[in-house]
């Protein structure tokens, strides 16, 4: 069974700075997806990147970037020049192919203070 | 973009009574969707696989006598809360993905509040 440990329940940044969520996980298998999700107080999902493991380099979204490293089994998020709009849960998820049934981490709660 | 609608936003029932939540693919076809359950500042967990035309996949200690699962169409899924109880007030949220397009693009419904009284 897959699993993945999101070991930062609450993190907080100033506007503008920059802040890395960090994400294990736990599967042996060779090919997968791995995602953040935003969920902002609506509880509406919002896809913030999306990695898949045969691909070595990282994915990027504007502000938004990853670094994955497949053997150490880690997938952190960099969030650059933070804005108020940021403050959210965010979850690290993951995801075989074919399946798609995602598995979440427990989240972390983003402040970003002005 | 793609859209997965679900219906109630909300609901409240009495304690005992049953509840039906249902999870629509507005503009695709899924031969599977999922429902999870989300806990007050917990994470989403995987309750069940809904696959249409045939029966739902429960996830270990989700009890599917209690949550019925119905997938008639490949475009609605249904989540039956039977005999429900306090302890199943929760966010109720789905998700699909298109049967006919590749790269495993996964969209979420807005979620769906049950309050047992």
């Amino acid at each position: 069974a897959q699993t993945v440990t999101q070991s930062q329940p609450e993190m907080s940044v100033q506007e503008a700075e920059t802040v890395t969520l960090s994400c294990t996980y736990d599967t042996s298998e060779s090919n997968y997806y791995l995602f953040w999700y935003k969920q902002p107080p609506s509880r509406q999902m919002i896809l913030v990147i999306r990695q898949e493991a045969y691909k070595q380099q990282n994915a990027t979204e504007n502000r938004f970037s990853v670094n994955f490293q497949k053997a150490a089994k880690s997938f952190s998020l960099k969030i650059s020049d933070s804005q108020l709009g940021d403050t959210a849960m965010y979850f690290c998820a993951f995801m075989k192919p074919d399946y798609n049934d995602m598995r979440f981490g427990a989240g972390t709660r983003l402040t970003v203070k002005p | 973009g793609a859209v997965v609608s679900q219906h109630p936003s909300w609901v409240i029932c009495k304690s005992g009574t049953s509840v039906k939540i249902e999870c629509r693919s507005l503009d695709f076809q899924a031969t599977t969707m999922f429902w999870y359950r989300q806990f007050p500042k917990q994470s989403l967990m995987l309750m069940a696989t809904s696959n249409e035309g045939s029966k739902a996949t429960y996830e270990q200690g989700v009890e599917k006598d209690k949550f019925l699962i119905n997938h008639a169409s490949l475009t609605l899924s249904t989540l039956t809360v039977t005999s429900a109880h306090p302890e199943d007030s929760s966010f109720y949220i789905c998700s699909a993905s298109p049967t006919a397009r590749s790269g495993n693009t996964i969209y979420f419904g807005e979620g769906s509040w049950l309050t047992v009284v």
